[in-house]
Formats: structure tokens, sequence, C-alpha cells
């Protein structure tokens, strides 16, 4: 199993950009998250999925979108960069409650620089 | 969504147990006890988890308070790779909730060879 796995590690844009941050899990876990971490910070919940099709809100999600056409994927789309979303993201998955073991399991993340 | 209150930093010497502590004072009776761990520019890790009796595992023992609105997480004997930032996060077992897991700023242990 590759895991949890996120694109591009490293990214710099200018302000007004668009872009998509990728993830993808081949652990067929229904649940996926993202978050963000700012320098010195903790992790602050951006959207979430329970499952294809279905997504919301977290802490943090305005000048973020989400979708979740397949099981497997999971995209954050920035639509317009601004300075203040200058970042590490990072992508989650887990089973759903009730499973046995569904902790979460984290990508490697994507540092964002927004210029 | 329940919360949990962590101190910002601990220090210990290495080869010496460790005990985090965690408040979650609002916890659920459904809400289980997750522990995570980030080492330095890495995602986040699974450590250990629990509900209500204490748990051991490789890395780590929980323990859980009898009134639940408290735990501790036990390193037994750190090493320099245990320095970490330690997230305590509550997750609820039986509802869709258990998707918008919100993470503290943790405690950062400092581990002195």
């Amino acid at each position: 199993n590759a895991g949890v796995t996120q694109t591009p590690k490293f990214q710099v844009l200018k302000t007004g950009q668009s872009m998509t941050l990728q993830c993808a899990q081949d652990m067929n876990h229904e649940y996926m998250s993202w978050y963000r971490q700012d320098p010195g910070m903790g992790l602050r919940l951006i959207h979430y999925s329970v499952g294809a099709g279905i997504t919301d809100q977290g802490e943090v999600p305005n000048g973020y979108n989400v979708s979740r056409s397949t099981t497997e994927d999971f995209p954050l789309r920035l639509l317009s960069a601004a300075p203040s979303q200058t970042s590490v993201y990072f992508c989650a998955s887990s089973y759903r409650p009730g499973q046995d073991s569904y902790e979460q399991y984290f990508g490697p993340g994507t540092r964002l620089t927004v210029t | 969504d329940a919360k949990t209150t962590q101190p910002n930093s601990m220090e210990s010497n290495e080869e010496e147990p460790v005990h985090l502590p965690c408040n979650h004072s609002t916890i659920s009776g459904t809400d289980y006890i997750h522990w995570y761990r980030q080492l330095p520019s890495q995602g986040p890790e699974y450590v250990i988890h629990g509900l209500t009796s204490n748990v051991n595992n490789r890395m780590a023992s929980l323990a859980i308070a009898e009134d639940r609105k408290s735990s501790t997480l036990i390193l037994h004997r750190a090493t320099l790779r245990d320095a970490a930032v330690y997230y305590c996060i509550l997750r609820d077992l039986y509802n869709t909730n258990a998707g918008k897991s919100t993470f503290g700023d943790g405690t950062t242990l400092t581990v002195k060879p």
C-alpha cells in the first residue's frame, strides 16, 4: 500500500492564482480530511468527507473548495490564492467509526507559499 | 465538538518515563480518545487510542481517568526520537462527526540526552 499520497510536495503561487492540491489513498477509507498547519501551530481542519459525494466544512473552510467523486481521491482547490494561505497542507484518511483501527493516516504534506 | 486541553511544552531526560496529560472535560460517552504525534517536518502519525480502559501498545500506554475527563499518554523510556509534538483528540465512535476531528496545538516534547 502506498498509503496517503499528496502532490505536489512544494508549490509557490502568486496572489490570485488558483490551484488544486491532490490527495489519494489506496486503503479504501471512507473518511478523508484536509488540514492546514501554519508555522509553529497545530493542525486546523479545512474540509472533510465521510464518503464519495459527501463533504462538509471544518474550522477554516473559507477560500477552499473540495469534492469527492471517488473513494480514493479528495482534491483541495484554492480558488484565488492569498498570502494568508501560506501553510503546510496535510491530507488524512481513516475507516468510518465502528470499524476497528479507525485511526487517521496522514500524507507527507504539501508546502505552499503564496507571494 | 468536544475539545481537549494540553500543556504547550514538556521536557524529559532520555531513558526516563514521560507522562503527557490531556484534559477533555466535555467528552461524551461515545468519544474515543486518540493520540497522535508529529515528528519534525513530517505528517502526524497515530500512537494509541482508547475508550474507557487503559491501553498498551508497542509505542506507548494510555491511562484514562475513571470519569474519562482526562487521560495521560505514557512513554515508558523516552528516546531522542520521541521528541515531537503530541496531540490528543476525540473521535466520536457512532456518528459522522468523527469525520470532523479537530486538533489543538498539542504538547511539544523535548528529550534531553
